[in-house]
Order: C-alpha cells, then structure tokens, then sequence
C-alpha cells in the first residue's frame, strides 16, 4: 500500500519541552510539507521540501524547525519557542516536476498542556 | 491578507438539494485549482481539480471563471455523506498550494 503516515495521532506535552511529529511517505514523491490547521481556520504552510536536504520556510516557520535527511522523511520539530503549538499537523507530498495535487497523511494532534 | 476567500457557511441542505459552494483568489498568475473534501478531524482529500473548460465527476461539477478568479462547486441530489468541509485550493506558486478555510456542508434526511 502506497501511501503517507503520520506519527503519532495524538501527542500531549507539556509547556517548555521540544517535539517531533513523524511523517513518512512510500510514494516516490520529490515534495513533502507540513501544514498546521486551527479551528475553523484554514491550512497554514510552516515548511516545505522539495528535494533531500534542501527546505524552504512557509507563512509561519516559527519556532518550528525540520530535516530532510531521506526523500521518505520529513520530520517537523515543534521547539518551546513557539508560542501557541496546540493544533492539527498534516503532513503532504507531491510529485514533482508532475503537478500540484498534494495528498496528506492522517495528521496529528498536538496538545499543550 | 485573504488570498483564497470561501463562503463561511454552514450550509444545511435536504437529501437530494443541489448546493453551490463558491471561492475567489487573489492571485491572478495562479495555475491550479482543487477542491478537497475534509471530514471532521480528519485530512483533506482531493475531490477534483478543476479545469479552464470546466469539469464534471458524477454528481460534482466544478467551474472557473478566470477573469472574475473565481472558482465554483456544485453537488447535484446531495446525499448524507456528502456532508463535509470543503476547500477550496489554488497553487501559490513555488510549488505550494494556498487553501480557503473551507465551507462545511450538512445534509440532513
């Protein structure tokens, strides 16, 4: 099965400490992402990859930082810097050169406490 | 900065209505555009790209008017299932894509 995963679903921690959001994808795709998604609000790009090693901040990079080590993997780092971290991470990738349909994992759900 | 506006909804319909969601962008050089379907607490998921020409999938037709950069989508005899968030997206260039906050439907027996 093709297809991009996210880990783990739901993820609690406390004010202060680091945390990374795992997202693996099996589907040969060059371009990874990750998104952050509040309530009633819409997707908010924080990075972007579109080659190993190389990535790109979106509208809201801060205090997040990521690695792309491997073109399977594109974990995000949500540092104690930033301010409001409780939200929804989605995860996506496309080909690319091939297109702009990006295709998401499940995501996971972050929660300060 | 609002660069895909939606309707805010939420729209209520009955089985079987035709509902009519629209989107406009601001950016004129934009290229692509989609709809994706998102249910509640989950991820989105690609319903249909939408073409110059217009296009149809089943009961779902989407359209694009260029020069107003305005994107529609109509789902024809809704069905309980239909019931939704629905984005509305636009590439942004340098690869990335821009998305609506997105319009929830509920369709009710």
């Amino acid at each position: 099965d093709g297809g991009i995963t996210q880990s783990p679903k739901y993820l609690f921690r406390k004010e202060g400490q680091n945390v990374t959001l795992s997202c693996e994808q099996n589907l040969n795709h060059d371009a990874m992402y990750w998104y952050r998604q509040d309530p009633g609000q819409g997707l908010r790009l924080i990075y972007y990859s579109q080659i190993v090693n190389d990535f790109q901040k979106g509208d809201i990079a801060e205090g997040y930082s990521v690695s792309r080590e491997k073109k399977e993997s594109f974990p995000l780092t949500v540092t104690s810097a930033q301010k409001n971290p409780t939200a929804f991470y989605l995860c996506a990738s496309k080909e690319d050169p091939g297109g702009d349909t990006q295709y998401f994992g499940p995501g996971t759900r972050l929660t300060v406490l | 900065r609002k660069e895909v506006e939606q309707d805010p909804g939420p729209f209520n319909v009955p089985e079987g209505a035709t509902v009519a969601f629209n989107c406009t962008y601001s950016n004129s050089a934009s290229q692509s555009f989609f709809w994706y379907r998102q249910d509640c607490r989950k991820e989105p998921k690609l319903l249909m790209s939408v073409y110059s020409s217009g296009n149809e999938d089943g009961r779902f037709t989407a359209q694009l008017n260029r020069a107003s950069q305005y994107i529609s989508l109509l789902i024809r005899d809704s069905k309980l299932s239909d019931s939704a968030t629905y984005l509305c997206v636009v590439n942004g260039g340098y690869s990335t894509l821009t998305f609506g906050k997105g319009t929830m439907l509920l369709v009710s027996p």
